[in-house]
């Protein structure tokens, strides 16, 4: 079964700082991988995805994410960040060709420092 | 073209009672997915519903039910609330084909058990 692991609940950077949030998975089979945000109140949407082809995916808002296959990694990125990016953040895999679910990891609050 | 429509947005209950939350996905979208959010644990899968069929379940008691009606709305039933039942329920939709790619949420409904 798939699963997803996300390093720090809590995440603080500086207004302009590189934003990294750390995401691992698991998957018995070749995986989709997602970044949904959520921001306060809301429900979450769609930031970026990788479903196959190119490993560095481009989102909304300046994301990034780069599937790394040998390292089961997917972490997100940003090169300047920004008040408005405040909110948090979840992780999440779906097999391919298998049961058509999205299983999330724990997310990870993003906390912006002016 | 209206977004994914969560009824009640906030409901209080005490332990004992039963709660069902409605979703009305996006016009189009047949797939509608149930989720748990909670402080800690992110979002835990519930079950998914498509052409009003379960196709998929989560890890929860028998406590947790849905249904889709024809038109793709789907209810949500907890009975016998318990304290830990506390949470926003988010429920989410889909295109057609595109359950494992691409979830549209809705901004929840959030559950106090007292």
């Amino acid at each position: 079964a798939q699963s997803v692991t996300q390093l720090g609940s809590h995440v603080s950077v500086s207004e302009g700082a590189l934003v990294l949030l750390r995401c691992n998975y698991s998957s018995s089979v070749p995986p989709y991988l997602f970044w949904y945000v959520q921001y306060p109140n809301q429900g979450l949407q769609l930031l970026l995805k990788y479903t196959t082809g190119a490993t560095l995916v481009k989102g909304i808002n300046g994301f990034e994410a780069e599937f790394k296959k040998s390292e089961t990694s997917f972490h997100l990125t940003k090169p300047s960040a920004h008040m408005s990016d405040a909110a948090e953040y979840f992780c999440a895999v779906s097999e391919v060709n298998r049961d058509d679910k999205i299983i999330f990891g724990k997310g990870t609050r993003l906390h912006i420092l002016p | 073209k209206a977004g994914v429509t969560q009824t009640p947005r906030y409901l209080i209950k005490t332990r004992g009672q039963q709660v069902t939350l409605s979703c009305s996905p996006i016009s189009g979208h047949r797939s509608v997915s149930w989720y748990q959010q909670t402080p800690g644990q992110g979002l835990q899968f519930l079950f998914e519903y498509f052409s009003e069929t379960q196709r998929n379940k989560g890890n929860f008691p028998g406590r947790f039910s849905g249904r889709q009606f024809s038109n793709s709305r789907s209810e949500m039933n907890v009975s016998t609330l318990e304290l830990g039942d506390s949470a926003l329920y988010l429920c989410a939709s889909s295109l057609p084909g595109t359950t494992n790619e691409k979830l549209f949420f809705g901004s929840g409904t959030q559950l106090s058990v007292l």
